[in-house]
Parts: structure tokens; sequence; C-alpha cells
């Protein structure tokens, strides 16, 4: 079956503007969340979204901020980008029971300018 | 707190030994734990997980070990391959309510032949 479909794969973006990510799960996962990957911090959890509904928010921001859709996509949005926003952004999939397997995406590589 | 952390940055190992990855974690209340691979370039991929019921998982060439009363995860990979190189992380979940994943800073190894 597919897997997870993360669009784009690379994006640049000059300071101050927003950025919408896309993600889409694997087929009847129903868990989505989104992670901020650079050299400097690591993997970092940004939140994570079940059945429409935001479960877990990680210490961002508020200009980070998500939504998932009745077919389990998800979209995570970042509003008046800063430098420090450049990153790889993963999504990871799972069936949403808790305490399951993530698969993850490739990514989106964000660069701001 | 919220931590997960690795004891070794970078791991150099000869082609045909044996590799453990070490990792501490910090929550002894943590139900489930999962490695994780990660590749130049890629997302990370799933390598092997364990419950906090369990103090030992074997897979194909892979073995992670728990040891609650100290709070170590380590991942064994007998029979180390160039195509083992990668970055390691190792993850933990707080609960059976969630999907989140809270990760450790990651361990290289480097394959030398």
């Amino acid at each position: 079956k597919a897997g997870v479909t993360q669009t784009p794969r690379y994006l640049i973006k000059t300071r101050g503007q927003q950025v919408t990510l896309s993600c889409s799960p694997i087929s009847g996962h129903r868990s989505v969340s989104w992670y901020q990957q650079t050299p400097g911090q690591g993997l970092q959890f940004l939140f994570e979204y079940f059945s429409e509904t935001q479960r877990n928010k990680g210490n961002f921001p508020g200009r980070f901020s998500g939504r998932q859709f009745s077919n389990s996509r998800s979209e995570m949005n970042v509003s008046t980008l800063e430098l420090g926003d450049s990153a790889l952004y993963l999504c990871a999939s799972s069936l949403g029971t808790g305490g399951t397997e993530a698969f993850f995406g490739q990514g989106t590589r964000l660069t701001v300018v | 707190g919220e931590s997960v952390g690795l004891h070794l940055p970078t791991l150099s190992v000869q082609e045909g030994d044996n590799s453990i990855i070490n990792c501490a974690y910090s929550n002894s209340a943590s139900d489930y734990f999962i490695w994780y691979k990660q590749e130049s370039g890629k997302g990370p991929q799933f390598i092997i997980d364990i419950r906090s019921n369990m103090d030992k998982r074997q897979g194909q060439r892979v073995t992670v070990l728990l040891n609650k009363t100290v709070k170590h995860l380590s991942l064994q990979i007998a029979a180390t391959q160039p195509g083992d190189s990668a970055v390691y992380f190792c993850a933990e979940i707080l609960s059976y309510n969630t999907d989140k994943l809270i990760f450790g800073t990651g361990t290289r190894l480097q394959v030398f032949p």
C-alpha cells in the first residue's frame, strides 16, 4: 500500500511569508503527527491530530498551526516565517489507537531566506 | 521531564562486526519504545519496537533490549553492513492515549570496510 506522502518536497520562502505543508497518511491511519527536524534541535514534536481533532501540541509558537480533514489528510501552516523556521518538516502516520507504529514521509525541506 | 538521550553521537564499526547503540530515557511511565533509522535525505524508517512489559525483542539482524530499572534502551545490529550506515534515533511514547513520539538526539553509525 502507498506510504506517507508529503508535498511539496522542497520550498524556499522569504521572511514574513506564510507556508502550508501537506501530508497524506497511509490508508486507514487516522492519526497524523508533525515534527520539525533541525541540526541543532533534532526532532521536535509539533502537534498530533486524530479524527480531525488536535490531540497533542508541542512547545512551538502560535505561528505554527495545523488541521486534519475528514479523510485524515493533514496540513500545517507557518505564518510570518523566520529564518529559524528553516528545517525539515516530517509527517508521521499511525493507526491512532495510541502507542502504535508511526510511519514517516520523506519530509518537506523548508528554507527561509 | 520529557527527554530521551543518547550516550554516543557517532559510532564507527567495521563491516561484519556487531553494533550497539544506546539510549537513556527519563520517564519511567513510558509505555512504548521505537528505534528509527534515518538515511540522508529521507524520513525516519521504523526498525523495531518494544513494549514496556517486555525486556527483549528480536527482528531480522536487530535486537532491542529494554532495562526499566535503569531506564536504558539499546539497539543491537548483528553483522553490520555498509547499508546500515545512517543516523539512529530512539523514541518513546508516554501513554496509550497518544502517538506522540519523544525522540533522542540520534547516533550516527558509520560502517567501514
